[in-house]
């Protein structure tokens, strides 16, 4: 099993609808989990990050953190065909000194 | 402006060469890392270095070498006996505290062998 697991993708969505992304991570000792976007041939960007259960909203997106489930998701609201990227979960573990990485899921958004 | 440069942004290597790229911060972060990146995949870590002179190997370190001397730098050698180094590599950096933060990247280095 990996550490950090993404849904796998690609997902296509049209334009104005919700996205859903959706991370799970073995380590139930994790504390700090982050999402990346990351747009073909650049380097990953921060999007959202989150420390306690519950949602944390930031203008159109949505994360959402289940620690009980081991669950972490992304939600993209309206979502518009410049959010066509990777999006890259992050989860720091019992060793804080490192990030593991999911595989990613790509998103496209159709006009 | 504060941030992490890597270079060079493209870069070839020969048969049995060894070649260096370059990590530099100047956002005083403590922690610095190097990640290989292959085409549809994810982040795989190569080494981190949570202080200067100090250095861990990560998931996939054979065939790879760092040094930190300086707090912002944290150069990562290619060897020879690195068969497959054909990759997109990625340098990032974090401050460590009571709060894990993210980690901020550089903006990558394409590595091709000629």
């Amino acid at each position: 099993q990996k550490e950090v697991e993404q849904n796998s993708g690609p997902l296509s969505v049209p334009e104005g609808a919700i996205a859903s992304l959706n991370c799970t991570y073995s380590d139930r000792g994790s504390q700090s989990f982050f999402w990346y976007r990351q747009y073909s041939g650049k380097s990953p960007e921060l999007i959202m990050f989150i420390y306690s259960n519950g949602d944390k909203e930031d203008g159109r997106f949505t994360a959402q953190l289940n620690k009980a489930s081991q669950y972490v998701s992304l939600l993209i609201r309206d979502s518009q065909p410049s959010d066509s990227a990777t999006y890259l979960c992050a989860v720091i573990g019992t060793n804080a000194g490192k990030s593991t990485f999911g595989d990613g899921t790509t998103l496209t958004v159709k006009p | 402006d504060g941030g992490i440069t890597q270079s060079p942004k493209y870069l070839f290597r020969k048969e049995g060469q060894n070649v260096t790229l370059s990590c530099e911060q100047n956002l005083n972060h403590d922690a610095m890392y190097w990640y290989r990146q292959d085409p549809g995949q994810g982040l795989r870590l190569i080494y981190y270095s949570q202080i200067v002179n100090d250095f861990q190997k990560g998931d996939i370190a054979e065939g790879y070498s760092v040094s930190r001397e300086k707090k912002e730098s944290f150069p990562l050698t290619v060897t020879s006996a690195q068969k497959n180094p054909t990759a997109f590599y990625l340098c990032a950096s974090m401050s460590q505290g009571p709060n894990n933060q993210p980690q901020h990247f550089g903006d990558g280095t394409r590595l091709s062998i000629l």
